[in-house]
């Protein structure tokens, strides 16, 4: 069991749709990571919440919007995606700041989203 | 710019046959490397952070090795359940706070 929790599991959703992923975090960590997965490819990053506020922003389409409520939660809203956003939608943790710390990423077991 | 490239990209070995992962890194001031075990459908889980050529660190049938251009990751006896994706991610000093991941390598053992 991973320390990261991210709920859904599984999501299907039209185009035009709206919904949400969630994740929690209770290690105490201040950095908050999304990532997307293809399938046989590494990890992208998306976003990067640092002390609960948005630090990176991989030129992600605002399509995509995250939400930091907490320094234990992290959200990302979905709307209007297309199908090639299908994918496994990752979340991650650090203990400190990236560009601060070398600690690893604790990576959550993701989101399966299909776009339809 | 920095770069992280992993091989082979598959590798299949028969099990007790031990075998290494290459990760090669071109990163300015290495911060840490990391590896990462992923199995389908899930998330990767953290396996290692070596910080500096010369460093090594074990875990069960795995050992992870860094020198100043690459990282090894040896498999000793493996069994069927190291049947994963390995990945090899690179942090630095240049990366602008970011972790660089390698492509990956599939490894799978037959019984």
């Amino acid at each position: 069991d991973t320390e990261v929790t991210q709920t859904p599991k599984h999501l299907v959703m039209g185009m035009t749709n709206k919904k949400s992923l969630k994740c929690e975090q209770h290690m105490g960590h201040r950095a908050m990571y999304w990532y997307k997965q293809k399938a046989k490819k590494p990890p992208e990053l998306m976003f990067v919440y640092s002390y609960e506020k948005l630090s990176i922003n991989e030129s992600v389409p605002s399509r995509f919007s995250p939400e930091c409520p907490n320094s234990s939660l992290l959200n990302l809203h979905l709307h209007a995606l297309q199908p090639e956003d299908s994918a496994l939608y990752l979340c991650a943790s650090s203990q400190g700041p990236p560009g601060l710390t070398n600690s690893p990423l604790h990576f959550g077991n993701g989101t399966r989203l299909t776009v339809t | 710019e920095d770069q992280v490239t992993q091989s082979p990209e598959a590798l299949r070995l028969q099990e007790g046959e031990s075998s290494s992962l290459n990760c090669s890194y071109t990163v300015s001031g290495l911060r840490g490397l990391f590896w990462y075990r992923q199995d389908p459908g899930k998330g990767p889980e953290f396996l290692f952070t070596l910080y500096s050529a010369g460093e090594e660190k074990e875990k069960e049938r795995l050992k992870a090795t860094l020198t100043k251009k690459e990282s090894f990751l040896h498999i000793t006896a493996p069994k069927p359940e190291d049947s994963a994706t390995y990945l090899c991610a690179a942090s630095g000093y240049s990366s602008a706070s970011k972790i660089i991941f390698g492509s990956g390598t599939r490894l799978s053992i037959r019984p």
